[in-house]
């Protein structure tokens, strides 16, 4: 099946720092998501980005089909922004969201 | 908005227990899924369905079955509940028209088998 991997793992930054996060998949897909997942469980969804650039408030994503990879930009952190980000994609043919392991990003007052 | 409603943020079971899981989403979608969330296992899906009475396997149905008699809602059922399925178990929904236009998660069942 379809890889995804997302880094870092583990991210811990002050607030109002910008941070990058980084997803990368193995197998052409027709959807990509990124989600928040908020301290009681809740997977709120950011963007959904199979291509292309995306652009919300402080936070921004950038799709690279063509070399399997998205980011997320995270710009002038609140720590309200803490929580764990999960990229998903669905692989072309398929209708069931595969998803990465997560990055847990703290940010310090 | 869509909104994907779980009838129970926590719930408390004990060892043999029949439990059902309910899903409602009221937006019309074709898709439903169930995933469970674990620490250190990420989130893994467990059934899936297309339409109603149709139902897919997922990566890890073992101890667990679905049923959907109606679009709108979507039910996991653990036949006989064990401590190895305490987790969070997390509905989502999707509209698919050819091509899918994203994921709408639930806020999450917090089950503990006792």
């Amino acid at each position: 099946g379809i890889q995804v991997e997302q880094s870092p793992p583990d991210l811990i930054l002050q607030e109002g720092a910008n941070s990058t996060l980084r997803c990368n998949f193995s197998d052409s897909v027709n959807n990509l998501q990124w989600f928040h997942q908020n301290p009681w469980g809740q997977l709120i969804n950011l963007f959904y980005i199979p291509s292309g650039t995306k652009q919300n408030g402080r936070l921004s994503a950038t799709t690279v089909a063509t070399e399997r990879y998205s980011l997320l930009y995270i710009s002038s952190s609140q720590t309200t922004d803490s929580g764990v980000y999960f990229c998903a994609v669905e692989r072309k043919g398929a209708q069931k969201l595969v998803f990465g392991q997560g990055t847990r990003l703290t940010i310090n007052p | 908005d869509v909104k994907v409603t779980q009838s129970s943020r926590y719930l408390v079971k004990r060892t043999g227990e029949k439990v059902f899981l309910e899903c409602v989403q009221d937006m019309d979608h074709e898709n439903m899924f169930w995933y469970r969330q674990d620490p250190g296992l990420g989130l893994r899906l467990i059934y899936f369905s297309y339409d109603v009475k149709m139902k897919e396997k997922g990566d890890i149905p073992e101890g667990y079955s679905v049923s959907r008699e109606k679009k709108e809602r979507f039910s996991l059922i653990l036949e006989s509940a064990s401590t190895n399925q305490t987790s969070m178990y997390l509905c989502a929904s999707s509209l698919w028209r050819g091509i899918n236009y994203g994921y709408t998660f639930g806020s999450g069942t917090r089950l503990t088998v006792v």
